[in-house]
Formats: C-alpha cells, sequence, structure tokens
C-alpha cells in the first residue's frame, strides 16, 4: 500500500455540487502536489505545494481549489466542474523542497481518486 | 517548443528476454531523469532517478541510461516476467523547481 493515502476512492458528483478531495502523507515531506490523469493519458501538474505554500499553479480553472492545512494534509475543492474534469485526480509528496537549486526528490504517488462529474 | 516521447506506445516481450524501453526529449536541457511504473487503477511508482553527470543506474533487473548528447534516456528491464507488465512512464523537470513532466508512457507486456 502507498505511503500516501487519498481519499475517497471514486466520487461522482453533479455539476453544480461542492466537493472535496483529501490527501495525507505522514513522511515529513514538505512537497505536495495534484496531479490529473485522464484515460491513456500520462499525470498533467496541477499544483505545487512547499512549506505548505502555493508555489505552482498550472494555470488551473479556478473551480478547482486547492488548500494545506497542514504539512501532511493537502485538499482539493471542487466547485461547478464541467464533464470533461472527469478524471484520476491524483496526490503526491516529496521530501526536498520545491524551489532549491538541485531538486531530484522522487514523488511518492497515492492511488489517486476517481472523478466523474455528471 | 519542449517534448518527451516515449516511442513506443505498447511492446509485447516474451517471459525471460530483456526489455528496452526508450524516452526521447527535445528543447530540454534536464539535471536529472525518473522512471516510474504505473499500474491500472493505482498511482505511478517511483523506480529510479538517474541525474545528468551519469551515464547509467542500476536497480536489481533495472538499468537507465542517459545521454544528454542524444537527448535520450533508455530502461532496460532484464529476465522479464509476467509481473512486470505495466505502463512505464518517464519524468522530466522542465525547470529544476519541480514541475515534473510525464511522457506519454509505453504499456508493457510480457507474456508467459
Amino acid at each position: 500500500d502507498t505511503e500516501v493515502t487519498q481519499t475517497p476512492k471514486h466520487l461522482v458528483m453533479g455539476m453544480t455540487n461542492k466537493k472535496s478531495l483529501k490527501c495525507e502523507q505522514h513522511m515529513g515531506h514538505r512537497a505536495m502536489y495534484w496531479y490529473k490523469q485522464k484515460a491513456k493519458k500520462p499525470p498533467e501538474l496541477m499544483f505545487v505545494y512547499s512549506y505548505e505554500k502555493l508555489s505552482i499553479n498550472e494555470s488551473v480553472p479556478s473551480r478547482f481549489s486547492p488548500e494545506c492545512p497542514n504539512s501532511s494534509l493537502l485538499n482539493l475543492h471542487l466547485h461547478a466542474l464541467q464533464p470533461e474534469d472527469s478524471a484520476l485526480y491524483l496526490c503526491a509528496s516529496s521530501q526536498d523542497w520545491v524551489g532549491t537549486s538541485v531538486f531530484n526528490s522522487p514523488l511518492h504517488f497515492g492511488n489517486g481518486t476517481r472523478l466523474t462529474v455528471t | 517548443s519542449q517534448k518527451i516521447e516515449q516511442n513506443s506506445e505498447a511492446l509485447n516481450i516474451q517471459e525471460g528476454k530483456t526489455a528496452t524501453l526508450t524516452c526521447n526529449y527535445t528543447n530540454y536541457s534536464p539535471a536529472y531523469l525518473q522512471w516510474y511504473r504505473q499500474d491500472p487503477g493505482r498511482g505511478p511508482v517511483f523506480l529510479l532517478l538517474i541525474r545528468e553527470n551519469e551515464k547509467e543506474k542500476r536497480k536489481e533487473r533495472l538499468k537507465v541510461t542517459f545521454d544528454t548528447t542524444l537527448k535520450q534516456s533508455l530502461f532496460h528491464i532484464t529476465a522479464s516476467q509476467p509481473a512486470d507488465s505495466a505502463t512505464y512512464l518517464c519524468a522530466l523537470d522542465r525547470t529544476s523547481y519541480g514541475k515534473l513532466t510525464f511522457g506519454q508512457g509505453t504499456i508493457l507486456t510480457v507474456h508467459p
């Protein structure tokens, strides 16, 4: 089992709903990430948090709102999503801090939340 | 524009043979390159990292090479087993600041 835990495993929501995805890690990692993966495609970076601060936002629409309450937790708040937002949402963490001159930590991924927007 | 290409969408080999997967990149100068394995319905799992000043890295039956002149990495699985069947992804950091970008992956199937 992965050391990065994501809940829920599956989520079905309507376009007017508000829901949240949760991610937790207890490895002491200081960087956490959200990736989106469509079927038969590679993961695509959405957000990066380092030391609980948002470091990278890959021009993600505002209907996705990340939050990092503490160093172990990462949330992704969802509101007014579209059917094309249906995908596997992956959380990851890494030991190194994004922004160091030699960032080369591997990413530890959770098994994702399978999101379906109806 | 920057591109990462894994030039085989699918690779089928016989058990016991060596699988060789290719990752090519253009318009990057990455300081390192990573390889991940992904099984259906699960998140990617880190396998190996190789830095630009390393020519080769090994871990058990896995070997990775990194040729910054050719802008290519090769990933080898020796004595392949059906359990090695999965999608293998190479990944590069576009900026050295953690923007890890993945290739489209190669689906490896090892037949008994």
